[in-house]
């Protein structure tokens, strides 16, 4: 299957710091979502988003779908240690064409 | 509280037995998924279900077998002739319509040795 191509694969950061991801894909979608998953843990649906432009947020997440379709962005404002995790964008065409990222790996250092 | 429960959260196994592992939802979602994740690795679609009684192989079905019996109920069977079957397993489901987000369970993690 499809995958979509994030980046960056892993960030260091240090805590107070803003981070930004994103994932790009050579298809359109008409449903972008985003994910955390920490270890040993299944991925927690953060933000969906359903229209070209639309830009959602949800507490110190904000995520982007892009004019293209093609693309979506995620940024984390004034990171925690509790946003350690992996975060993995989504793109969705159909109910059944459902495509995950390879995932960023988040480490936030107090 | 709505959600996905999959049982046993860790799951130990002789190599050459099958094993089944359990998965229900309680959201009254049609379609239901299940999904392998190795280390470091992202999700792979082993099977899907978007109705009672049908199901659709994904990527990676080899060894493995679903049954779709009750709407809240995708149980996965990993068979011995899946030749590496230690692996972290998700259930998911989607709600009705061509746009709803996909939801995960907290997974199972099996060891097979």
């Amino acid at each position: 299957g499809q995958q979509l191509n994030q980046s960056p694969q892993s960030m260091f950061i240090q805590e107070g710091e803003d981070v930004s991801m994103n994932c790009t894909s050579s298809s359109i979608f008409n449903t972008w979502l985003w994910y955390k998953q920490e270890p040993g843990e299944g991925p927690v649906l953060l933000i969906a988003l359903y229209k070209a432009g639309e830009l959602t947020s949800n507490g110190r997440l904000t995520a982007q779908f892009g004019i293209t379709r093609k693309d979506s962005f995620l940024n984390i404002s004034a990171s925690i240690p509790s946003d350690v995790g992996i975060y993995f964008c989504a793109g969705q065409l159909t109910r059944n064409q459902f495509y995950f990222g390879t995932g960023t790996s988040l480490t936030v250092i107090p | 509280d709505g959600g996905i429960t999959q049982s046993p959260k860790y799951l130990f196994r002789k190599e050459g037995q099958n094993v089944t592992l359990s998965c229900e939802q309680n959201l009254n979602h049609d379609a239901m998924y299940w999904y392998r994740q190795d280390p470091g690795q992202g999700l792979r679609l082993i099977y899907y279900s978007q109705i009672v009684n049908d199901f659709q192989k994904g990527d990676i079905a080899e060894g493995y077998s679903v049954s779709r019996e009750k709407k809240e109920s995708f149980p996965l069977t990993v068979t011995s002739a899946q030749k590496n079957p230690t692996a972290f397993y998700l259930c998911a489901s989607t709600e009705s319509g061509t746009s709803g987000g996909r939801y995960f369970g907290p997974g199972t993690r099996l060891t097979v040795t």
